[in-house]
């Protein structure tokens, strides 16, 4: 079974206007992490924005904000007044595990965002 | 600040032939370390992590190897590329730590021709 599953492979959104990217996940780990990068054109994974499975609020980052659902197993992406670079792939990722050395990032397909003017 | 460089940027190289993908960290110590490849249209696959020198882990079987010589150089090679090697290679490293975000270097696109 997938551990973290993009249901939308593409997205379009007016500029100005915020969008939604969904992800959810799957795992066993009472201990985790949730993490949005994006991807442009050029290829560098740029991040965005980190959730723990234990903090108590939803993290934000400026224009980006992540709506986390735990007993949902969700962790949708929101951008808030979209501009036009924020034309890009999105993945959605997770680290199983809060301690020890091993910090592997599962990602999702990932969702490609266009911005219209 | 740290920094994280990978290099070439982009190559292409005929079947059969050897591949050596460099990967640098400044500005910290002891990072973990990882490689990722994206084939077209698709998430990105763990190869390789590593948490010290010479320690490699390797996640998916394949004609790939890693090397870590130093605390912040990490090594993709290959004796024999194969057409199934194309792809985006990314180098990562985060801190030791629990939370720590994992950071991406440009990337390294190959095609094998």
């Amino acid at each position: 079974a997938q551990k973290i599953t993009q249901t939308q492979p593409g997205m379009f959104v007016q500029e100005k206007e915020a969008v939604t990217l969904d992800c959810t996940y799957d795992t066993s780990d009472p201990s985790y992490g949730l993490f949005w990068y994006k991807q442009p054109s050029s290829g560098e994974m740029i991040f965005l924005i980190y959730q723990g499975s234990y903090d108590q609020q939803n993290a934000t980052e400026g224009r980006y904000s992540l709506n986390f659902q735990k007993a949902r197993k969700s962790a949708n992406l929101v951008i808030s007044a979209s501009q036009l670079g924020d034309s890009a792939m999105y993945f959605c990722a997770m680290r199983e595990g809060g301690g020890g050395s091993n910090y592997k990032l599962t990602f999702g397909k990932g969702t490609l965002l266009t911005v219209n003017p | 600040s740290q920094t994280i460089h990978q290099w070439p940027a982009t190559l292409v190289q005929p079947v059969g032939s050897p591949l050596s993908l460099e990967c640098t960290v400044e500005g910290t110590s002891n990072p973990n370390l990882y490689w990722y490849r994206q084939a077209a249209g698709r998430g990105l696959q763990l190869l390789f992590y590593s948490v010290g020198i010479g320690q490699i882990s390797s996640e998916v079987p394949q004609n790939l190897s890693a090397s870590r010589p130093q605390d912040r150089q990490f090594i993709l090679s290959s004796k024999k590329l194969l057409l199934s090697d194309s792809g985006f290679y990314l180098c990562a490293w985060t801190k030791t730590g629990r939370g720590n975000t994992i950071y991406f270097g440009e990337g390294s696109w190959l095609t094998v021709v």
